[in-house]
């Protein structure tokens, strides 16, 4: 089945200690993406990824850090979050075929910073 | 900042009755995507539009793009309890893979 996989579902930690969101798709899509969404806030893009090696800023990235080893994987860092950082996190890829800009998303991480 | 506007915020029905979502903008976008998105998953495409005044049907539901390519809109026929949900709009620039602006969605609780 074509999915979107991130780990944890469910997070809760303190400010500072370091976390990593995981994601990997089995599409073998080429782009990769992170997204946070918050109340009144919509989606808002943190990092994108075109293809292995090749990571981008998106609209909100203060705060995070992202890498793209391998074309499956694009973990999401998080070195010493703080409380603003709480949010639903998803992930999401796509092809860059003539099936671009259509995303499928995971099913979101929602993390707690305490 | 391109943005894009969806209206209404909220939308409370009752079973039966019809909806009009809006999706506006001041940018041209070269496709429009709607997703509707449940408590606890990720939004799900539901249909992308890419032609000025283009308009495609699922089911009870039916999309428009604008004819310039700002705007869209997504009309429900006689709502029903499982149509619950947020629904998104994304613009997507020509040449700019994936970078897809997110509208704040407009979440719909139909009653039955």
């Amino acid at each position: 089945e074509a999915q979107v996989t991130q780990n944890p579902r469910y997070l809760i930690t303190v400010t500072g200690k370091k976390l990593t969101v995981t994601c990997s798709q089995n599409m073998n899509h080429e782009y990769m993406s992170w997204y946070r969404q918050d109340p009144g806030l919509g989606l808002r893009q943190i990092y994108y990824s075109m293809n292995v090696e090749v990571t981008d800023k998106g609209d909100v990235p203060e705060g995070y850090k992202v890498s793209r080893k391998e074309k499956r994987n694009f973990p999401l860092i998080l070195e010493s979050p703080s409380p603003n950082q709480t949010s639903l996190y998803f992930c999401a890829s796509s092809s860059t075929g003539t099936e671009k800009n259509i995303q499928y998303f995971g099913a979101g991480t929602r993390l707690s910073v305490l | 900042t391109q943005l894009l506007e969806q209206s209404p915020q909220f939308l409370s029905i009752q079973e039966g009755e019809n909806l009009t979502v809006y999706c506006n903008s001041s940018s041209v976008f070269s496709s429009l995507q709607w997703y509707r998105q449940e408590p606890g998953e990720g939004p799900v495409l539901l249909v992308t539009v890419v032609t000025g005044g283009e308009v495609k049907k699922l089911k009870r539901l039916t999309f428009q793009f604008g004819d310039a390519r700002k705007d869209s809109s997504l009309h429900i026929t006689a709502a029903q309890p499982g149509d619950t949900g947020l629904y998104l709009c994304a613009g997507a620039h020509g040449g700019s893979q994936g970078n897809l602006i997110f509208g704040k969605g407009t979440k719909l609780s139909v009653k039955p």
